[in-house]
């Protein structure tokens, strides 16, 4: 497609089991993003891939949450024994990392936790 | 890491300019500012950026502090489309070649018809 693609566009889980949200880039993209936000809220930074490495995880919330991305493209963001407060929208971005540096965001990945 | 400050809500009549403003007091030399707006139930959208000069495009204008601690979205007309939450955001360089794009609160725009 054309846009960056986010799977599932909705997860609903039970505490305590693990999920995993997909992210498409658009092609040709080698910079990606991920955040998430909670509801009502504003966007909270968890990690940063520059083609398949990830320079930056600081904003990973605990060892729970876990990315990976292969080949340059597609990314997996994994949440192992979810808890009720990862309930969240999780956003991916990418872009070509010009100087312009424009982002482009999926839909996001409503996840919700029971 | 900069931050950004923003006002929680503002309110504006339809067909009246809005400006937006921003405060990103720490800000450093090679920090660009983003204006990115979110409708309800979507990704966010890219509006604008600049780094130092005053910048125009077809959604929007940006007008940057002398200093750089500041920075206004104008909206030259409002339409109900325009309702969203707006965020500025710091896009920050780092020595390792890498970059953070770290968002502000955003505001609440809400369009009177």
């Amino acid at each position: 497609g054309a846009g960056v693609s986010q799977s599932p566009s909705n997860k609903v889980t039970e505490k305590g089991k693990d999920v995993e949200l997909r992210c498409d880039p658009i092609s040709g993209h080698t910079a990606l993003y991920w955040y998430r936000q909670s509801l009502g809220q504003g966007l909270e930074f968890l990690i940063y891939f520059q083609g398949n490495s990830a320079p930056d995880k600081s904003g990973l919330p605990s060892d729970r949450f876990s990315a990976e991305r292969t080949g340059g493209s597609v990314s997996t963001l994994t949440i192992q024994r979810t808890q009720q407060e990862d309930s969240a929208v999780y956003l991916c971005a990418t872009n070509l990392q010009r100087t312009d540096g424009e982002l482009f965001f999926g839909e996001g990945s409503r996840l919700t936790v029971l | 890491d900069a931050k950004t400050t923003q006002p929680n809500s503002m309110e504006s009549n339809e067909e009246e300019p809005v400006h937006l403003p921003c405060n990103h007091s720490t800000i450093s030399g090679t920090d660009y500012i983003h204006w990115y707006r979110q409708l309800p139930s979507q990704g966010p959208e890219y509006v604008i950026h600049g780094l130092t000069s005053n910048v125009n495009n077809r959604m929007a204008s940006l007008a940057i502090a002398e200093d750089r601690k500041s920075s206004t979205l104008i909206l030259h007309r409002a339409t109900l489309r325009d309702a969203a939450v707006y965020y500025c955001i710091l896009r920050a360089a780092f020595t390792s070649g890498t970059y953070k794009y770290i968002f502000g609160t955003g505001t609440r725009l809400k369009v009177l018809a």
